[in-house]
């Protein structure tokens, strides 16, 4: 079946633009999660949403952060007022109900100018 | 919270030996730890994870050991090829830590015909 998509694939953008990523999870999966990838670093959690629970925030690393997921699947990041020190690799993860495994997306490069 | 370190943070084989990564954790609660293939411009792929309650798995030319007491795991990788070449990254979860993996920092792998 489809695995984790995510959109844009690529993105440049000015410092203090907005920018809005996307994540579609696997068919069925309740849990999604944000990762970023900074350039030859590992992962770092960002954010975590099961169900309709409240979203664990916790790995967010500014007030500039934020994230939705709408109707229990798609999410958007949103990272406004773009520093340069944001440009990274933006992974996002889901997993079934009661699983542990977590599978990735390929992923949105994100370049701050 | 949970510490991962992983090494060696690179390693170059022959094709046709072993390769072999070790990753120690902080937290002996965690109880799942995955390993992650990372292809250049793609997101991780999990290729292999291991539960706390089993000290080795195997699929294939690839293994994964355990040891909880002294809290390190390890991926074994047999009869290497080219295709093999890419980062690896452990990883670890315990699901009373907010249900996220913390990862360890990457091994680079190179493994020349």
């Amino acid at each position: 079946g489809a695995g984790v998509s995510q959109s844009p694939s690529n993105k440049v953008t000015e410092k203090g633009k907005d920018v809005e990523l996307r994540c579609d999870p696997i068919s069925g999966h309740t849990a999604l999660y944000w990762y970023r990838q900074s350039l030859g670093q590992g992962l770092e959690f960002l954010i975590y949403f099961q169900g309709n629970s409240a979203p664990d925030k916790s790995g967010l690393p500014s007030d500039r952060f934020s994230a939705e997921r709408t109707g229990g699947s798609v999410s958007t990041l949103t990272i406004q007022r773009t520093q340069q020190e944001d440009s990274a690799v933006y992974l996002c993860a889901s997993s079934g109900q009661g699983m542990y495994e977590q599978y990735f997306g390929p992923g949105t490069r994100l370049t701050v100018t | 919270g949970e510490n991962v370190e992983q090494h060696p943070s690179t390693l170059s084989v022959q094709e046709g030996d072993s390769a072999v990564i070790k990753c120690t954790y902080s937290d002996s609660a965690s109880n799942y730890f995955p390993w992650y293939k990372q292809e250049l411009g793609k997101g991780p792929q999990l290729i292999i994870d291991i539960r706390s309650n089993v000290g080795e798995k195997k699929d294939q030319r690839i293994a994964v050991t355990l040891n909880k007491t002294a809290k390190h795991f390890s991926l074994h990788i047999t009869e290497t090829q080219p295709e093999d070449s890419a980062v690896y990254f452990c990883a670890v979860y315990r699901a009373a830590a907010g249900n996220k993996l913390t990862f360890g920092g990457g091994t680079r792998v190179l493994v020349k015909p």
